[in-house]
């Protein structure tokens, strides 16, 4: 199985920062990866597909990059709706495998 | 607009058995592959299951293999996962959700617990 490593674990940052986020995948993935954002009691939600293609209606200070296995997602300027869980998720191969995580919380 | 609605979850002892139904609408529900996604309390993503369109190709995680069986109905537009030998490590909120590689949309989620 591909494993997906996600860093920091947590962050705490303040309205107006940028923040990065880090996927890292066991071995290379191409550009197969995607991102979602969670909030506390609601279904994750699709971000970023293909690495650094944004999703419909997705706000554009979220963007993606990376390919093979370093991946990252940035938010240029961070809003109060933007404190939740993010997760990577590669889609190259079956089990299709998630990050564990990263908590963004307000500093 | 595309919906996916969970329901089925519910209090059940280790060993039990429970049927999860996941109700489709808002799209051709007979042209997509659907997955089962499950998070335990506190916890990350565990992709579960995945069921193609015809229902001929399907794929479980190492961790329900030979304990849970994903099918759907078509006609009903619904996604169902029979989950028998229940531990307490099932203990999860399970969403059904489209896949196309990426996975968009999520249910709601419905809550399993397995507890004595």
């Amino acid at each position: 199985d591909i494993q997906m490593t996600q860093s920091p674990s947590s962050v705490a940052a303040s309205v107006g920062d940028r923040v990065t986020v880090t996927c890292r995948a066991s071995q290379g993935i191409s550009s197969w990866l995607a991102w979602y954002q969670q909030k506390p009691g609601k279904a994750p939600k699709l971000l970023i597909y293909a690495a650094s293609s944004l999703q419909s209606g997705v706000p554009s200070r979220f963007s993606g990059s990376g390919s093979g296995t370093d991946f990252t997602l940035t938010i240029s300027s961070l809003q109060p709706e933007d404190f939740a869980t993010y997760y990577c998720q590669q889609a190259k191969s079956f089990p299709y495998t998630f990050g564990q995580g990263t908590k963004l919380e307000i500093k | 607009q595309v919906q996916l609605v969970e329901s089925g979850g519910d209090l059940v002892k280790p060993g039990g058995s429970l049927r999860l139904s996941c109700a489709a609408s808002g799209f051709s529900f007979s042209d997509y592959y659907m997955t089962w996604i499950r998070q335990a309390p506190g916890k990350g993503l565990e992709w579960v299951s995945y069921i193609s369109d015809s229902g001929t190709t399907i794929y479980y995680a190492d961790s329900v293999k030979g304990r849970f069986t994903i099918s759907r109905d078509n006609a009903q537009k619904s996604l169902y996962l029979q989950m028998n030998s229940l531990r307490a490590e099932d203990t999860a909120v399970y969403y059904c959700a489209r896949p196309n590689n990426w996975f968009d949309p999520w249910g709601q989620g419905t809550l399993v617990t397995v507890s004595s």
